[in-house]
């Protein structure tokens, strides 16, 4: 079984602060995991993915997230923030070994406020 | 087009009524998944095709769900009998078909049922 825990419903930051969205998983074998972001009244957007390798990847739109095996985490992370950051951002995991579906976690919401 | 393509947009309909909505996937990609998002929710999985057959349909919640792919390309998702805990926004996705690979998600079929 594999599940994705999003610990935060909200979250709020300064415009020009650092941004962190949680997220842990689990899955029986080794993930892949993905984050997206969902704009209001708009379709679910890729932001970046983890595969292999390096643990901090780079995506869309100057985010990043950092792969943590030990604590099975991806925490998303921006340096900096926009008002136009704040959407619904959604963390999902694959479990390599047993399947193609993608799990979601609910979800958190990001307001950047000016 | 360009990206996935759902319709219809917004489907209400009665109780005991039945419903289809239709996906049509990005050109060329294999694989396509259909998800349920319920308010304040993430996305739930529900089917999974590889060309035309369904690869993995554990996500459906009972018998009056039924998808199908017959081409390879479109997908109708059918609902028997609705009831009022069926509405939710239906999603569907494309995706090159590598379980390595992100999935492009449409805007998404709305769901009221009276």
């Amino acid at each position: 079984a594999q599940s994705v825990a999003q610990p935060e419903d909200q979250v709020n930051v300064a415009e020009g602060n650092p941004l962190t969205v949680k997220c842990t998983y689990s899955v029986s074998g080794n993930p892949y995991l993905f984050w997206y972001v969902q704009y209001p009244n708009r379709g679910l957007q890729f932001l970046l993915k983890y595969i292999t390798g390096d643990n901090l990847v780079k995506g869309s739109y100057g985010f990043e997230a950092e792969f943590n095996k030990s604590q099975t985490s991806f925490h998303l992370k921006k340096p900096s923030a926009l008002v136009s950051d704040s959407a619904l951002y959604f963390c999902a995991v694959r479990d390599r070994e047993s399947g193609y579906a993608l799990n979601f976690g609910k979800g958190t919401s990001l307001l950047v406020t000016p | 087009g360009a990206g996935v393509s759902q319709t219809p947009s917004n489907k209400v309909t009665e109780k005991g009524k039945y419903v289809e909505l239709r996906c049509d996937p990005i050109s060329g990609h294999t694989a396509l998944y259909w998800y349920r998002q319920s308010l304040g929710q993430g996305p739930e999985f529900l089917i999974y095709f590889q060309g035309t057959g369904a690869a993995d349909d554990s996500g459906l919640p009972n018998d009056r769900f039924f998808a199908v792919r017959p081409e390879g390309s479109v997908s109708t998702l059918k609902i028997q009998r609705t009831e009022r805990g069926d509405s939710a926004v239906y999603l569907c996705a494309s995706s090159l078909g590598q379980n390595t690979g992100e999935l492009f998600f449409g805007e998404g079929s709305r769901l009221t049922v009276l």
